[in-house]
């Protein structure tokens, strides 16, 4: 299993572009999620969805939006970039059946600069 | 709602002396907590989670926790630094009644300097 991948590793972007960043796990897990993290602020949840078809707004989701066509994929698209959406993004995913108890998968991360 | 607090921001200590990072949590209903790493430039692995078992919690690379309801705490320790172990720790909490598993809340982090 390649478990959880992510694309591209490293993007600039000028304020107002569009983009997506893709992410994809081969587990079959059933929850996946998208975090951003900035210095001195941990990982903060932006959005996440609990299987195909159906996502939810995590704490800061404006600037952003997700769609869940697939188990496998769960992108999440800058719509007009801004310099305060310059961060590090995660894609995480969790096992079905787990609750929330189990062990969150992370992606090796996507750093986003916006100039 | 549910939160944590990782009481250190940075935490230096030699090699092979003792590590003690600290983590208080607050949650309405029974957590699952976890605490994860990650080195520079790299993504987050999970080192060790509590949920509802035993108190005391062994992980992965020599490191482990121990829930102490009675004080909200979760604090990690390991009784002798490596030089590997210089990293970022994250403390994190799972509601268990939230109905939506994959919201997590992440701590502040806690940067472990270990020096010759």
């Amino acid at each position: 299993n390649a478990g959880v991948t992510q694309t591209p590793k490293f993007q600039v972007l000028k304020t107002g572009q569009s983009m997506t960043l893709q992410c994809a796990q081969d587990m079959n897990h059933e929850y996946m999620s998208w975090y951003r993290q900035d210095p001195g602020m941990g990982l903060r949840l932006i959005h996440y969805s609990v299987g195909a078809g159906i996502t939810d707004q995590g704490e800061v989701p404006n600037g952003y939006n997700v769609s869940r066509s697939t188990t496998e994929d769960f992108p999440l698209r800058l719509l007009s970039a801004a310099p305060s959406q310059t961060s590090v993004y995660f894609c995480a995913s969790i096992p079905k059946g787990s609750g929330g108890t189990d062990t969150q998968y992370f992606g090796p991360g996507t750093r986003l600069t916006v100039l | 709602a549910q939160s944590v607090t990782q009481l250190d921001s940075h935490v230096s200590v030699s090699e092979g002396t003792p590590v003690l990072l600290r983590c208080n949590y607050s949650s309405s209903y029974s957590p699952s907590l976890f605490w994860y790493v990650q080195h520079p430039n790299k993504g987050l692995q999970l080192l060790l989670k509590y949920t509802s078992a035993a108190t005391l919690v062994k992980g992965i690379n020599g490191f482990e926790a121990e829930f102490k309801k009675s004080e909200t705490s979760f604090h990690l320790t390991k009784p002798s630094a490596h030089m590997s172990d210089a990293a970022e720790y994250f403390c994190v909490v799972s509601d268990l009644n939230t109905g939506t598993a994959s919201k997590l809340t992440f701590g502040t982090g806690t940067r472990l300097q270990v020096t010759l």
